[in-house]
């Protein structure tokens, strides 16, 4: 069984530029949820994915979109950077089925400078 | 809205000394409750999980969990830290209608020798 892998694992981007993430879940797992971790901090929610539709959404901006491949798989992007949007990503996927437990992957450090 | 609280950002621990690392969350319903694990520059790494039933759960590597309804609180503990223990751990709650987890700021944990 493979787990949650993330793509690419470290980047480095200009403040203004956009960046796209990837996220492949594990088999059998149908909805992606990706979260930010600020340095120092917890990781915050940004938005979820069912089925190829967004199924919930954190207190980010419209700046931050993503996207559901009928494989499952998932793409965060992210446009207009901005140095606070420096972070570990972290991709999490699921079966579907409330209070069902989410698995990571090892996430992607985005730096913006 | 849900919240979590750690109110310990530092502890150091001797290596072999009992563990206990505290938890409050604020949810209007029965929580699902998780410990997870991160070790720096990585995913997590759930630890164990409460939904129901005994509210004293076993996890991995040894760490156990006591679910408080009274005081709102998830406190991990385990009998004997070892020095591979040292890591950042996190507690978090999930949000019933789109099986997302709010995060507490995590505590980070020194092993001593």
């Amino acid at each position: 069984e493979t787990g949650v892998t993330q793509s690419p694992t470290h980047l480095i981007k200009t403040r203004g530029q956009q960046v796209t993430l990837r996220c492949s879940s594990q088999s059998g797992h149908n909805t992606v949820s990706w979260y930010q971790q600020a340095l120092g901090q917890g990781p915050q929610f940004i938005f979820q994915y069912y089925r190829e539709e967004e199924n919930g959404r954190g207190n980010f901006p419209p700046r931050f979109s993503g996207l559901q491949f009928p494989n499952y798989s998932s793409e965060l992007n992210v446009n207009a950077l901005e140095l606070d949007d420096s972070a570990l990503y972290l991709c999490a996927s699921s079966p579907s089925g409330q209070g069902t437990e989410a698995f990571f992957g090892q996430g992607t450090r985005l730096t913006v400078v | 809205a849900q919240s979590v609280t750690q109110p310990d950002i530092h502890i150091t621990v001797s290596e072999g000394a009992s563990l206990e690392l505290r938890c409050n969350y604020s949810y209007g319903a029965t929580p699902y409750l998780f410990w997870y694990v991160q070790s720096p520059g990585q995913g997590l790494q759930l630890l164990l999980k409460y939904f129901s039933g005994d509210t004293l759960v076993q996890g991995i590597k040894g760490f156990e969990a006591e679910f408080k309804r009274s005081q709102s609180s998830f406190n991990l503990r385990k009998p004997s830290v070892h020095w591979s223990d040292a890591a950042e751990y996190f507690c978090a709650v999930m949000n019933s209608g789109y099986s997302t987890l709010t995060f507490g700021k995590g505590t980070m944990l020194l092993v001593s020798p």
